[in-house]
């Protein structure tokens, strides 16, 4: 059962244009939900979060949004750049010390 | 290190074969969490565990797969008789212990290609 669902695989911008990312998920009870970001060969790394008492978190070219009613939150980068093309991952947490649960991610590349 | 260690970083091995991962967390942190992600798939929750608590093993795909964490610190996920469906990329992460999430964030390392031929 997929609790947390990224439904695009793949998503292909121009530089300097938005980017937005979807991401979906079932378990109501999620109280956090963050977005990582992964280049090849690495580990993924933390990007940016928001808590489920919010409904839009900022930090620089990043925005998260998050629609509870839906159960749908998006990440918005704008601009985007050419060193963004990685894979984006969602993951939903419920519970401060607890394990989170990822989406399958989605590649986005930044066209030059 | 500053950062989470994993070795080793890539390993062949024979379908039938025993194989042992090793983790590495963030001096200090208390949990710490195995994924694994497969060709094309996203990442997979095998196990957790947070400081002295009984680890949550829920996301072990069979009994073939197993893993401790030895003084709270490094950590062993030892995969038994290998299957060709094991080659994934194992990633490893810890984290501190929080009050609430906070920023959330898990600390990965560059995780252990396994391939089983």
């Amino acid at each position: 059962d997929q609790q947390v669902k990224q439904n695009s695989p793949s998503l292909s911008v121009q530089e300097g244009r938005i980017s937005i990312l979807n991401c979906d998920y079932t378990n109501s009870m999620f109280d956090y939900f963050l977005w990582y970001k992964k280049y090849p060969a690495e580990g993924p790394t933390f990007l940016i979060s928001i808590s489920s008492i919010k409904d839009k978190n900022e930090d620089g070219r990043f925005t998260v949004f998050l629609n509870k009613s839906a159960k749908h939150l998006s990440l918005h980068i704008v601009p985007s750049q050419p060193g963004d093309s990685a894979v984006y991952f969602c993951a939903a947490v419920r519970g401060a010390n607890s394990k989170l649960t990822f989406g399958k991610g989605i590649t986005l590349s930044v066209r030059p | 290190g500053a950062g989470v260690s994993q070795s080793p970083s890539n390993k062949v091995t024979e379908k039938g074969k025993d194989v042992e991962l090793r983790c590495d967390p963030i001096s200090g942190h208390t949990a710490l969490y195995w994924y694994r992600q497969s060709l094309g798939q996203g990442l997979e929750f095998l196990i957790y565990f947070q400081g002295n608590s009984a680890p949550d093993k829920s996301g072990l795909p069979s009994d073939r797969f197993s893993a401790e964490r030895t003084g709270g610190s490094v950590s062993t996920l030892t995969i038994q008789r290998t299957q060709q469906e094991d080659s994934a990329v194992y990633l490893c992460a810890s984290s501190s212990h929080r009050e609430s999430f906070g920023t959330g964030e898990l600390f990965f390392g560059e995780g252990s290609r396994l391939t089983v031929l």
